[in-house]
């Protein structure tokens, strides 16, 4: 039973497409996170989300929307994508509103050809 | 501005010695986590150091934290080729309560 999952697991595609990836999880977490990892290992956050609400909106492209339905669940939507969007995406959730120990889910590999 | 730095950013050992990774922060924290990944896969959590003095073991690892010197250590003993892999170690600043920052991780390679 994963505790954070995210789908799909990989996703390669054109420059200017739009794609989305969906997170959910059951750990019963308030707080849930978008993470960027390049392919330096460096580990950037995006966004981040407490019970719904957006509580950390980094210096991301507006191009990035996410989108939290419930606090089980965060989405992320990328239109026209560029080159440089090509990195491993990971979904992440917390017990504490804001920081604390992280659990993350699998990873998507984004490839924008 | 807020750092974490790591180092060494890679290390190569034989399998049977013992080294450390430094953890070193320049902001307030008494929170610090360890995480490992795996290549291709995702980040486990391994340590949450949450006070001054904090020491975790765990197999051939063992965290801990001087917030006072601002400094994290992981050690490892006897490696062994298994423990192959980046760890990261993350701080949650003191107020901020917000993210936590991100070393660049550490990517350790155990031969045999």
């Amino acid at each position: 039973d994963t505790a954070v999952s995210q789908t799909p697991k990989y996703l390669v595609t054109q420059m200017g497409n739009d794609k989305s990836i969906k997170c959910e999880q059951n750990l019963g977490h308030d707080t849930m996170y978008w993470y960027k990892q390049d392919s330096k290992k460096f580990l950037k956050i995006m966004f981040s989300y407490n019970n719904k609400e957006l509580i950390i909106n980094e210096t991301v492209p507006n191009r990035f929307s996410p989108k939290s339905p419930d606090k089980a669940h965060l989405n992320l939507h990328i239109n026209s994508l560029e080159l440089g969007d090509s990195a491993v995406y990971f979904c992440a959730s917390s017990r504490r509103g804001g920081a604390g120990e992280l659990f993350f889910g699998e990873g998507s590999r984004l490839t924008v050809l | 501005e807020l750092k974490v730095e790591q180092n060494p950013l890679f290390l190569s050992m034989q399998e049977g010695k013992n080294y450390t990774i430094y953890c070193n922060y320049s902001t307030t924290s008494d929170r610090l986590y360890w995480y490992r990944q795996d290549p291709g896969k995702s980040l486990e959590s391994l340590f949450v150091l949450l006070s001054n003095g904090a020491v975790k073991q765990e197999g051939r690892l063992m965290a801990s934290l001087d917030t006072k010197a601002r400094l994290s250590t992981l050690h490892i003993t006897a490696a062994v080729h298994d423990l192959s892999a980046t760890y990261f170690c993350a701080v949650d600043p003191a107020g901020n309560n917000r993210k936590l920052i991100w070393g660049l991780g550490t990517s350790l390679a155990v031969n045999p």
